[in-house]
């Protein structure tokens, strides 16, 4: 079946670390996108690709950083720059309207 | 920009009672609607979507919603909810970004429905 692989579902991170959340998709979807989660904040966008080696900022990017070598992939790094990084993260594809989403990876800096 | 606003940040229902969200977005072009819902600690499912053609979209749980495009709504009801509606539900909208070729996905901050026995 097709669909979006996000991993880890949990990750735990020191402060001043870089670590990279893994999105993997099998769908053939030309788009892909991350998005954040907090209580009461819905989803903000942070990084979006439309094709390989190509991606564009979206509302809340700094911090971030990512990379677009290969369609199926598009990893997100959460660097020490990121002063609030504890959030849900949710990565997506889609092709003509057509949105699907991963099951989410739940940063949490200790 | 655009933006999408969910009028109720909470909304507590009864069992079996009718139920409805309410979502306006700010965009004055074609653009794409969704409604997705989201269990704890899940990602987002599609409970329907606008594209084109009629106002009226049924979705999946015996939800539907209604395009308005002249008062840029999109409202979600059902009219029986059950205890496993229970769940985050969140407005969104497709539209391209600023740069003219680029779609992306704009959500509201989200209304959390409780269904009470």
């Amino acid at each position: 079946d097709g669909g979006i692989t996000q991993s880890p579902k949990y990750l735990f991170r020191k402060e001043g670390q870089n670590v990279t959340l893994s999105c993997e998709q099998n769908l053939n979807h030309d788009a892909m996108y991350w998005y954040r989660q907090d209580p009461g904040q819905g989803l903000r966008l942070i990084y979006y690709s439309q094709i390989v080696n190509d991606f564009q900022k979206g509302d809340i990017a700094e911090g971030y950083s990512v990379s677009r070598e290969k369609k199926e992939s598009f990893p997100l790094t959460v660097t020490s720059a990121q002063k609030n990084p504890t959030a849900f993260y949710l990565c997506a594809s889609s092709i003509r309207g057509g949105y699907t989403f991963g099951s989410g990876t739940r940063l949490t800096v200790v | 920009a655009q933006s999408v606003t969910q009028l109720d940040s909470q909304v507590p229902v009864f069992e079996e009672a009718p139920v409805e969200l309410r979502c306006n977005y700010s965009s004055s072009v074609s653009v794409y609607l969704f409604w997705y819902v989201q269990y704890p600690n899940q990602g987002l499912q599609l409970l329907l979507k606008y594209l084109s053609g009629s106002t009226l979209v049924k979705g999946i749980n015996g939800f539907e919603a209604e395009f308005n495009k002249s008062q840029t709504s999109f409202h979600l009801r059902k009219p029986s909810v059950h205890i496993s509606d229970t769940a985050e539900y969140f407005c969104a909208v497709s539209d391209l970004d600023s740069g003219g070729s680029n779609y992306k996905l704009t959500f509201g901050k989200g209304t959390l429905l409780t269904v009470n026995p």
